[in-house]
């Protein structure tokens, strides 16, 4: 099992411009997680999903878009990104609400 | 709403000391309360949970619900203990599921 991964690993951004953010677990988790990190602040949650189809806001949804066509994946979409956006995101994965998370490896993201 | 508080952003000792790491929270009901863990270049993991009430890697961590705390402590550091470690809080209700970090400490167990 890989568990979570997540492409790229860093990317840098134009402000303005757009992508995607990607996340793919192969534990037949039904929750995934979006989070934010940002120095001092700790994590925040950015959106989550409870199953494919199903997509709910978090603390800090903003800026960003979620869609969950399959089990596996979980993209996260900055639209006009700005250097508000600079940050590291976390993708997560778990069985079901009361379970563990499990976090992929990261992706920096450098908006300027 | 919930809130997780870690006052240490940086905590150094020497190998061999104790070592605790500080959270805090409030939340009005009863909260399910851990302690993740981020190793240089690794992803963050699940160190424990207040519910298992183990020991991981010498880490034990006590939820004290009357000063609203739950401390990471470990008698004798080590130097592969070094890392960034976050307190977290996941609240009952329709906020279930969802974790509440705190800000991280960092450690630095200096040889």
């Amino acid at each position: 099992n890989a568990g979570v991964t997540q492409t790229p690993k860093f990317r840098i951004l134009k402000i303005g411009q757009s992508m995607t953010l990607q996340c793919t677990q192969d534990m037949n988790h039904n929750y995934m997680y979006w989070y934010r990190q940002d120095p001092g602040m700790g994590l925040k949650l950015i959106y989550y999903s409870v199953g494919a189809g199903i997509t709910d806001k978090g603390e800090v949804p903003n800026g960003y878009n979620v869609s969950r066509s399959t089990t596996e994946d979980f993209p996260l979409r900055l639209e006009l990104a700005a250097p508000s956006q600079t940050s590291v995101y976390f993708c997560a994965s778990s069985y079901s609400w009361g379970e563990t998370q499990y976090f992929g490896p990261g992706t920096r993201l450098l908006v300027l | 709403a919930q809130r997780v508080t870690q006052p240490e952003k940086l905590l150094s000792v020497f190998k061999g000391a104790p070592v605790e790491l500080k959270c805090n929270y409030s939340y009005s009901g009863s909260p399910e309360l851990f302690w993740y863990v981020q190793y240089s270049r690794q992803r963050l993991q699940l160190l424990l949970r207040h519910i298992s009430r183990e020991s991981i890697k010498g880490f034990t961590a006590d939820l004290n619900k009357g000063e609203t705390s739950f401390h990471l402590k470990k008698p004798f550091a080590q130097e592969e203990d070094s890392a960034m470690y976050y307190c977290a809080l996941r609240a009952g209700g329709t906020s279930y599921g969802k974790l509440t970090f705190g800000q991280g400490t960092i450690l630095t167990v200096h040889p």
